[in-house]
């Protein structure tokens, strides 16, 4: 079973930033937080991943909480290329590619 | 630097009959794992292989079998196709010790 639980689906309107949430309430102290996304049909590519500190990359900022019981991953300035299915996952550093993907979001950017 | 590559991209079966599914993995990966996607569902990890062992397997049955080759490429193998394993299949590589993996295309499968 996925370690994880996210909101079905979301809305953001083009130029905003989008918020997505994730609750990861078991995660382990050794088990890093991935968020990946998925155009349909196709593999997913990673986006940012995170321990315990507030990670930044090109592409997006990952906000995790103090007891990293849940995180936010933040997409600065959502475009309508942005919407996507987004999962999130948590698996130990040393084991990335075994993974449990949940259901993961649907994000609708909208003009 | 290469990418994930996969083949077929699509592939029409019928049951009870095998399939094989390939994949090369990203440059400098020696790992690779194999997942399957059910329409509307997230990946579901099936096994993977590091220096042509298995190195963890999911909730699958023996009849998922794979194989990994001398240079990190990769097979997937199934017997007995039934209806619920139309699904995309999805290969990624990664390093053992590394921090994230790189998926392939992936393979759409149809089980008739």
């Amino acid at each position: 079973d996925a370690k994880t639980t996210q909101p079905p689906s979301m809305d953001c309107a083009e130029g905003r930033a989008a918020n997505l949430p994730c609750n990861h309430s078991t995660i382990s102290g050794n088990e890093y937080v991935y968020w990946y996304r998925q155009i349909h049909s196709q593999g997913p590519q990673y986006i940012i991943h995170g321990l315990k500190n507030n990670e930044t990359n090109e592409m997006a900022s990952l906000i995790i909480t103090e007891d990293r019981k849940s995180s936010t991953l933040i997409l600065p300035h959502a475009t309508l290329r942005d919407t996507d299915v987004y999962y999130c996952i948590v698996s130990p550093l040393t084991n990335a590619g075994k993974s449990t993907f949940g259901d993961g979001t649907t994000l609708t950017v909208k003009p | 630097e290469t990418g994930v590559t996969q083949s077929p991209t699509h592939l029409i079966k019928t049951r009870g009959q095998q399939v094989t599914l390939r994949c090369s993995s990203q440059s400098g990966h020696n790992t690779v794992s194999w997942y399957q996607q059910a329409l509307g569902q997230g990946p579901q990890f099936i096994f993977q292989y590091y220096r042509e062992e298995e190195n963890g397997r999911g909730n699958f049955p023996p009849r998922f079998s794979g194989l990994q080759f001398p240079n990190y490429s990769s097979e997937l193998n199934v017997n007995a196709l039934e209806l619920d394993d139309s699904a995309l299949y999805l290969c990624a590589s990664s390093l053992v010790q590394g921090e994230t993996q790189y998926f392939g295309p992936g393979t759409r499968l149809l089980v008739l």
